[in-house]
């Protein structure tokens, strides 16, 4: 999935433990969004982003943060994780209706 | 606001059968229509979409989608299934009016399976 890169690909979290997921893409488009996966659910949007320095909720917001200091770069945060935010996490990026998805971060709390 | 709604969780097929999988959407305005297919543990493929024009869209692998106005419907079609089809589909609509700013909100998926 070039163009979109999301890090870590893998993670393990306690619960209670912070972290921070990036996506970085290699263009300056403006529509950025974070979406969860989970088993029959498809994939809800949890934040989104219009440009650099603004963001706004989705879906299904609760627990998570994001920012998007950079147009290139939106991060999506974990203050205290849950077992409940066991998911697979995927940016993508939006220039007219062409959408480019990274390959997603997979993350277990325990 | 929009949704799209898959029918069948599961669809099982016999290899060379036709597959297809159905997809209905609920939209207020002209939709944009999306096919993605996900292989395990693996990310989501571009099928095909439908913006404008054309109501048959012809994507790759052989698959193809037509979309159906008075149907609300855009289903999934492939004339002769291959084991390699075997993953999960998503159909999804651009939410290009409503609050997200363009977000594709996703139906819940169908895993498809190829019998040999």
């Amino acid at each position: 999935n070039a163009g979109v890169t999301q890090t870590p690909k893998f993670r393990v979290l306690k619960t209670g433990q912070s972290m921070t997921l990036l996506c970085a893409q290699d263009m300056n488009h403006e529509y950025m969004y974070w979406y969860r996966q989970d088993p029959g659910m498809g994939l809800r949007l949890i934040h989104y982003s219009v440009g650099e320095g603004t963001t706004a909720k989705g879906e299904v917001p609760d627990g998570y943060n994001v920012s998007r200091l950079k147009k290139q770069n939106f991060l999506l945060g974990l203050e205290s994780a849950a077992p409940s935010q066991t998911s697979v996490y995927f940016c993508a990026r939006r220039r007219e209706y062409g959408y480019t998805f990274g390959s997603g971060t997979r993350l277990t709390v325990v | 606001a929009q949704s799209v709604t898959q029918l069948g969780s599961h669809v099982s097929v016999s290899e060379g059968a036709l597959v297809l999988l159905r997809c209905n959407y609920s939209s207020s305005v002209p939709p944009y229509l999306f096919w993605y297919v996900q292989y395990p543990n693996q990310g989501l493929q571009l099928l095909l979409k439908y913006t404008t024009g054309a109501t048959l869209v012809k994507g790759i692998n052989g698959f193809e989608a037509e979309f159906k106005k008075s149907e609300t419907s855009f289903h999934l079609t492939k004339p002769s299934a291959h084991m390699s089809d075997a993953a999960e589909y998503f159909c999804a609509v651009s939410d290009r009016y409503g609050g997200s700013q363009g977000n594709l909100i996703f139906g819940k998926g169908t895993k498809l399976s190829v019998k040999p």
